[in-house]
């Protein structure tokens, strides 16, 4: 089965802080992916990564930055946490081209 | 870009009985793929059922099963003898072959015993 984890389920953080999001997959996927889930809007696209080193902005990358080093690892960083980042966030991963997104738990962030 | 719309905020099914979940989708592609996904309580989105838009054949998974209307641009999800463990946010999604992704805005599914 693919799993992938994400470092913290509920996590409270203060305004300004930096704060790291870590997700890691195990089933040797080339593209990952991190979300916010927002009741009435959705999933919308933060960030995407192809490959090792390699990332693509989505949807709504203000405010947040992420970080590829290791194939299985991809981490979302927000420089410095604001209120409106409060969120769900959910990792996923997938192989290329057309195959289904496998996700995370999801972390609930709440940023006060 | 694509878009995705879920119409139903919210739907509520008896427990034994079937229900529809509606999705319509905006692209120019021809080739693509479709997906509905669930996410129960504070549980693990999971993958239902996947259609690639190619297939004219609707896809079919045990109780779960889509209508794929391409022309309509329209992927609903029917759920047969619904069970109480079918209640959960439920998701349509859209995959372009460059790998762009689309969520609707999700349907919460509310199973009565």
């Amino acid at each position: 089965d693919v799993k992938v984890t994400q470092s913290s389920r509920y996590l409270v953080k203060r305004t300004g802080e930096k704060v790291f999001l870590e997700c890691v997959q195990d089933m040797d996927h080339e593209n990952m992916f991190w979300y916010r889930q927002d009741p009435g809007l959705g999933l919308r696209l933060i960030y995407f990564s192809y490959d090792v080193k390699m990332k693509e902005k989505g949807d709504i990358p203000e405010g947040y930055s992420v970080s590829r080093e290791k194939k299985e690892r991809f981490s979302l960083i927000l420089e410095s946490a604001s209120t409106n980042q409060t969120s769900m966030y959910l990792c996923a991963s997938s192989f290329p081209r057309g195959r289904e997104q496998y996700f995370g738990p999801g972390t609930r962030l709440t940023v006060t | 870009a694509q878009t995705v719309t879920q119409s139903q905020p919210e739907m509520s099914v008896q427990e034994a009985e079937t229900v529809t979940l509606s999705c319509t989708y905006d692209t120019s592609e021809s080739d693509y793929y479709l997906f509905w996904y669930k996410q129960p309580p504070s549980r693990q989105m999971i993958l239902v059922i996947r259609q690639e838009a190619y297939k004219q054949q609707n896809a079919t998974e045990n109780r779960f099963s889509v209508n794929f209307q391409k022309a309509a641009k329209s992927f609903s999800l029917k759920i047969s003898d619904s069970q109480l463990g079918d209640a959960a946010m439920y998701f349509c999604a859209y995959r372009s072959p460059n790998n762009d992704m689309r969520f609707g805005a999700g349907t919460r599914l509310t199973v009565k015993p």
